[in-house]
């Protein structure tokens, strides 16, 4: 089931600079996507959502951007911290049901 | 702020034993759901729950597995005869309505 993927299992990032995370989603019934940020032996905690009425959302350093014609979204994490550190998880949703998940991309932020 | 949370932490069981795994969904929300993680692989949806029965399910949730909730605040997911590869970090989450899902800290499986 590949619905939903993340095709970089890491990126490493300067602190200070942006950290771009991708996702690209093939069912085009999701209406609603999710990055959520995991720490290891953690629950994954909620970062910020998207509904697909919209192209963009921000919440402080982050930001979700939306490409419904793609299937692509992003994640920006502007400055990044070293705190920022961890696996995000890409997620979505159809009608509020199920998430289906990505494989995670793991984010490190060097000091 | 409300936060679900998930007793044991961990817990280590005998092939064939029946566990249950304890959550407690943040207190106004309607929606709860199990997912699991297996050791390297994606997060993968096994079952949701509202309005005391369950709304949807995947194909993992056989007839070995079973929810209920049981009071006003305990939502547990049952398996009824363990098998190894039932080993795997067991998230619940909760959701107010048919939008943002809040995860538990997990419940580490072992199968012995």
């Amino acid at each position: 089931d590949q619905q939903v993927k993340q095709n970089s299992p890491s990126l490493s990032v300067q602190e200070g600079r942006i950290s771009i995370l991708n996702c690209d989603y093939t069912n085009s019934m999701f209406d609603y996507f999710l990055w959520y940020k995991k720490y290891p032996a953690e629950g994954p905690t909620f970062l910020i959502s998207i509904s697909s009425i919209k192209d963009k959302n921000e919440d402080g350093r982050f930001t979700v951007f939306l490409n419904k014609s793609a299937k692509h979204l992003s994640l920006h994490i502007v400055p990044s911290q070293p705190g920022d550190s961890a696996v995000y998880f890409c997620a979505a949703s159809a009608g509020g049901n199920k998430l289906v998940f990505g494989a995670g991309t793991i984010l490190r932020v060097k000091s | 702020e409300p936060e679900v949370t998930q007793t044991p932490s961990h817990q280590v069981t005998q092939m064939g034993q029946e566990v249950i795994l304890r959550c407690v969904p943040i207190s106004n929300h309607l929606y709860f759901y199990w997912y699991r993680q297996i050791l390297g692989q994606k997060v993968e949806f096994l079952v949701s729950f509202y309005n005391n029965e369950i709304s949807e399910k995947s194909e993992i949730f056989d007839d070995q597995f079973s929810v209920e909730r049981p009071d006003g605040s305990n939502f547990t997911l049952k398996i009824r005869s363990t098998k190894l590869e039932d080993s795997a970090m067991y998230f619940c989450a909760s959701s107010g309505g048919t939008d943002t899902q809040y995860f538990g800290p997990g419940t580490r499986l072992t199968v012995l």
